[in-house]
């Protein structure tokens, strides 16, 4: 079993549409959670970056961890073509440990 | 303008050859990262460095060699021994500390065999 558990997609989504991306994980020092955004042939953007459990909010996106359940989620709302990408989750310890472990990412397709 | 740059990229390998992908930074972060992406696998560890002259192997390393000569430069050098070198190299760069968990990427380079 891999440490960090992620759908490669496709998700394809109508314009408009309440996306939900997940992660889930089997460390259980894990405590810094990020997402990623990568484009087709671009490198990957820091979208939201989490510690712990709790919810983050920033503009359209939310970011959710439930560090019980081992898993975290990325909230999209009133989803947008310019939204079509790859979004991969990544976690660390922390500590001796910081170097992020990554999720394969998860192909997201917003159609107008 | 702070960032990471990567170049060249696109970059072609003929068989036997050595080609060294340049990756550079001005965010003035400690610690830099070179990441293997391959279509449906996800980013792997190749090398990382968290101080100027020293770097460490990551998970896939067998290959490839770096150097850190210089804060802002971590230039990545795969050799004849990598066979199946064709992917996508992602250089990133991190502080030390307090916000290493959160790496910031360049643009990438696509190497392809002749």
């Amino acid at each position: 079993q891999k440490e960090v558990e992620q759908d490669p997609g496709p998700l394809s989504v109508p314009e408009g549409a309440i996306v939900s991306l997940n992660c889930t994980y089997s460390n259980s020092a894990f405590q810094y959670f990020m997402w990623y955004r990568q484009y087709s042939r671009k490198g990957p953007e820091l979208l939201m970056y989490t510690y712990s459990s709790g919810n983050k909010e920033d503009g359209r996106f939310t970011a959710q961890v439930d560090k019980s359940s081992k898993y975290i989620s990325l909230f999209i709302r009133d989803s947008q073509p310019s939204d079509s990408a790859t979004y991969l989750c990544a976690m660390s310890a922390g500590g001796g440990s910081y170097i992020p472990t990554f999720g394969r990412g998860t192909s997201l397709i917003v159609h107008p | 303008d702070g960032g990471i740059t990567q170049s060249p990229k696109y970059l072609f390998r003929k068989e036997g050859q050595n080609v060294t992908l340049s990756c550079e930074q001005n965010l003035n972060h400690d610690a830099m990262y070179w990441y293997r992406q391959d279509p449906g696998q996800g980013l792997r560890l190749i090398y990382y460095s968290q101080i100027v002259n020293d770097f460490q192997k990551g998970d896939i390393a067998e290959g490839y060699s770096v150097s850190r000569e210089k804060k802002e430069s971590f230039p990545l050098t795969v050799t004849s021994a990598q066979k199946n070198p064709t992917a996508f190299y992602l250089c990133a760069s991190s502080f030390s500390g307090v916000g290493q968990e959160t790496q910031y990427f360049g643009p990438g380079t696509r190497l392809l065999v002749l």
